[in-house]
Parts: structure tokens; sequence; C-alpha cells
């Protein structure tokens, strides 16, 4: 089935250390996202790429790095410099100017 | 910089009864995303609408644009309980090749029987 694939759903991460939220697409989407999502708020755009090889800055990247190597794959890094990491995180992909759809969203906790 | 604005951001009716979410937003845009979201899930899109005057209906739901006035309206008819859910609109930005979308805070709809 054509999908986003977000891994994994929950994620525990200690102070300092960084971690590493997967996106896998099959759709053979151009355009991958990540978002933020804080409980009970909207969406906020870390960063994006509108293809491989090149992405830009969100409104909130500091303390969050991403690579794309593959056009279905879109990696995002949670450094120890995000203090307040504990949130919702969506992937997201589409061709460009269509709809975006979402992946089911990776739950990050800070122990 | 670009705001997007929803109201009511609660939304508490009972079922049967109509109701209509607002969105505003600050900036010209032609393309406009209304998306639902269950209690820790996923965003799952509702309607797309692309020009003007554009409608969309879907069931019980229907959403309109006016880029003119930057208003989206999204209207409840004879709402139902499994309505419930955080709806959120989004406005698309186009700069060169870039294409992002800025979401609104949400409307947290409860359908109380």
């Amino acid at each position: 089935d054509g999908g986003i694939t977000q891994s994994p759903k929950y994620l525990f991460r200690k102070e300092g250390q960084n971690v590493t939220l997967s996106c896998e697409q099959n759709l053979n989407h151009d355009a991958m996202y990540w978002y933020r999502q804080d409980p009970g708020q909207g969406l906020r755009l870390i960063y994006y790429s509108q293809i491989v090889n090149d992405f830009q800055k969100g409104d909130i990247a500091e303390g969050y790095s991403v690579s794309r190597e593959k056009k279905e794959s879109f990696p995002l890094t949670v450094t120890s410099a995000q203090k307040n990491p504990t949130a919702f995180y969506l992937c997201a992909s589409s061709m460009p100017g269509n709809t975006i759809y979402f992946g089911e969203g990776s739950w990050l906790t800070v122990v | 910089e670009l705001k997007v604005e929803q109201n009511p951001l609660f939304l508490s009716m009972q079922e049967g009864k109509n109701y209509t979410i607002y969105c505003n937003y600050s900036t010209t845009s032609d393309r406009l995303y209304w998306y639902r979201q269950d209690p820790g899930k996923s965003l799952e899109s509702l309607f797309v609408l692309l020009s003007n005057g554009a409608v969309k209906q879907e069931g019980r739901l229907m959403a309109s644009l006016d880029t003119k006035a930057r208003l989206s309206t999204l209207h409840i008819t004879a709402a139902v309980h499994d309505l419930s859910a955080t709806y959120f609109c989004a406005v698309a930005v186009y700069g060169g090749a870039t294409n992002k979308l800025i979401f609104g805070t949400g409307t947290l709809l409860a359908v109380q029987p």
C-alpha cells in the first residue's frame, strides 16, 4: 500500500542525547516535510525539502537537522541543542502544489 | 509573517445542531486546506480549496474559500458524535520553488449526544 511510514512511534530521549526519527514514503512525492505539534496546539514547520539533496529551514529549525539523500527518505535528527523536544512529530509529503499527506506520527519524550 | 487564525478554539455542540468554524489568514494565497485530527492520531485531509469562491462538501461538512476576504469557513450540518475531533485549516505559501503549509491553531469540536 502507498503511504508514509514513520518510526518509531514512541521514543524516549535522555538529556544530551541525539535521536533520529525515520520517515519513508512510497508515493513518489518530490516534497517532504517535518512538523512539530505540542499538546493542544497547531503544527509548526521544522524543515522541508522540495528535491533530493536540498532542504530548507522552517519556522522552528533550531536544534534539529535533516538529510535528503533519497527521494523516499527524509530523516529528522533531534539534537541535544533542542532544549524542549517533547512533542508529537509528523512527517508529510506531497507533489508540489498538491495535497500534503501525513504519516502516523512519532511521539518523543525526554526522560 | 503569515498568520492563520481559527475561531472558535473550542466548540461544544449538541447533536443535530449546525455551526461554522472560521479561518482567517493574513497574506495572499489561493490554496487552503482543511484537515481533521483525532486524539493522538495523524492528520486526515478533508478538503483542498483552490480558488476564490470554491465550495466543497463531504457528508455533513462543507468548506468554502473567499480569497478576497482571506477567509475560509467549515460548516457543520446536523452534527453527529463521530465528528468530534480537532479541525485545522492550513494556508499554502509559495516562493519560487518553495511550497509549504502554515497551520491555524485548530478548533477542538466536541459533539454531545
